[in-house]
């Protein structure tokens, strides 16, 4: 149980183009899904944390017009990267959370992002 | 102080050996420790989780200790295998008010000679 996917799995696109990755929960319903992003070697950095039905809350230093955070239903979150550029190419990860009071994240394979 | 620290960077054992990786916090709020394992390209995956009431954890080859009064937890991996090369990251979190965000250590790459 408690599986988690993204999609795609792997995008290439030009740079001002939008990407939409989706990250859905199979077997659970996600009250909570937090976005990270991850560069080579280093740790995930949180970027925001959505609730469902409700606007996400934005680390410091993210910019929310940039990357839309949308979590419409109980199973699945959307990350867009709008005008993408060679600086926003990373692995994103996503990972879910079950019911209010449960602290176990699962997380999603990861999307890699490239920018040309 | 909403950081944890953890050590060492990297690590290299022989087949059976016992990796040992410490992490560090300094929040007192900080009620729940898990620890992950990534391999390369894939998201991570949750190993071993701990709370501070108990001072250890075991889960087959896995198992946490837990030092409160330190403020410090480690990861043991028993009997080693080439399979658990890997980047392992602990983590830290509250219950409560902030939703339970993960805090992640700087992560841990671990590599097991047959």
């Amino acid at each position: 149980g408690a599986v988690v996917s993204q999609h795609p799995s792997r995008v290439i696109c030009k740079s001002g183009t939008s990407v939409k990755i989706e990250c859905r929960s199979l077997d659970f319903q996600a009250t909570t899904m937090f976005w990270y992003r991850q560069f080579p070697k280093q740790s995930l950095m949180l970027m925001a944390t959505s609730n469902e039905g409700s606007k996400a809350t934005y680390e410091q230093g993210v910019e929310k017009d940039k990357f839309l955070i949308n979590h419409a239903s109980l199973t699945l979150s959307t990350l867009t990267v709008t005008s993408a550029h060679p600086e926003d190419s990373s692995f994103y990860i996503c990972s879910a959370r079950g019911r209010l009071g449960t602290d176990t994240q699962y997380f999603g394979p990861g999307t890699r992002l490239t920018v040309l | 102080q909403q950081q944890v620290k953890q050590s060492p960077q990297s690590l290299i054992v022989q087949k059976g050996g016992i990796p040992i990786i410490n992490c560090a916090y300094e929040n007192t709020a900080f009620d729940y420790f898990p620890w992950y394992q990534q391999f390369p390209g894939k998201g991570p995956a949750l190993l071993i989780a701990i709370r501070p009431d108990v001072s250890e954890k075991k889960e087959g080859r896995f198992t946490i200790s837990f030092n409160k009064s330190a403020k410090q937890f480690s990861l043991h991996i028993m009997d080693s295998q080439p399979g658990d090369s890997a980047t392992y990251f602990c983590a830290a979190s509250t219950r409560g008010g902030n939703t339970g965000k993960l805090i992640f250590g700087q992560g841990t790459t671990l590599q097991v000679k047959p």
